[in-house]
């Protein structure tokens, strides 16, 4: 069974500092990890994802995210957050034998100037 | 470039009513989700489709049912609505990668309110 796990449901960031968004996983075959981001009333916005190679991926908006197969995580971080990037991160994974793609609960991150 | 549309954006229902949400992916997408994401939740999968076949089945209550056309559009036809139904549905398609690696793209949503 595939499944992803998000232990903040908030984090709180001042403008121009970096920030966290943690994110664990479980799989039973290869892990391919997803960031998607969303705005009230939207749909989801793909960020980022890792399918293999480097750890580090590098998404859009300045996002990345670290790949630590060790710890089963797959953080998102941005170095200097934005009042902008205030939004619901959802994590995501798929473990290649079925077709959905499973997401975890989600994290209110909100940038204060 | 072209987006996952989902129509219509807004419906309103009374409890047994039924209700069709209906989803056109992007173009040359071969396979098509559909989500159901209640008040402060996070996505749902219900159903998805390859090439007009069932793939996955999730969460899908027995009320519900949906189909992928030989336009490849989909629809979700919901009935004996009940107030719980009330949340946004989403569409989202992908090419169907080896490995499912493939990120999805969503659409905007379907707002159901069942009265």
């Amino acid at each position: 069974a595939q499944s992803v796990a998000q232990p903040e449901d908030q984090v709180n960031v001042a403008e121009g500092n970096p920030l966290t968004v943690k994110c664990t996983y479980s799989v039973s075959g290869n892990p391919y990890l997803f960031w998607y981001v969303q705005y009230p009333n939207r749909g989801l916005q793909f960020l980022l994802k890792y399918i293999t190679g480097d750890n580090l991926v590098k998404g859009s908006y300045g996002f990345e995210a670290e790949f630590n197969k060790s710890q089963t995580s797959f953080h998102l971080k941005k170095p200097s957050a934005l009042v902008s990037d205030s939004a619901l991160y959802f994590c995501a994974v798929r473990d290649g034998l079925r077709n959905d793609m499973r997401f975890g609960a989600g994290t209110r991150l909100t940038v204060k100037p | 470039a072209a987006g996952v549309i989902q129509s219509p954006r807004h419906l309103i229902k009374e409890k047994r009513e039924t209700a069709t949400l209906k989803c056109y992916p992007i173009p040359r997408h071969d396979t098509v989700y559909w989500y159901q994401q209640g008040p402060g939740q996070d996505p749902q999968f219900l159903i998805s489709f390859y090439e007009k076949m069932q793939s996955d089945k999730g969460s899908i209550p027995d009320r519900f049912s949906a189909q992928q056309f030989s336009d490849y559009h989909s629809e979700l036809n919901m009935s004996s609505l009940e107030l719980g139904d009330s949340a946004l549905y989403f569409c989202a398609s992908s090419l169907r990668l080896p490995g499912a690696t493939g990120e999805l793209f969503f659409g905007e949503g379907s707002r159901l309110t069942v009265l």
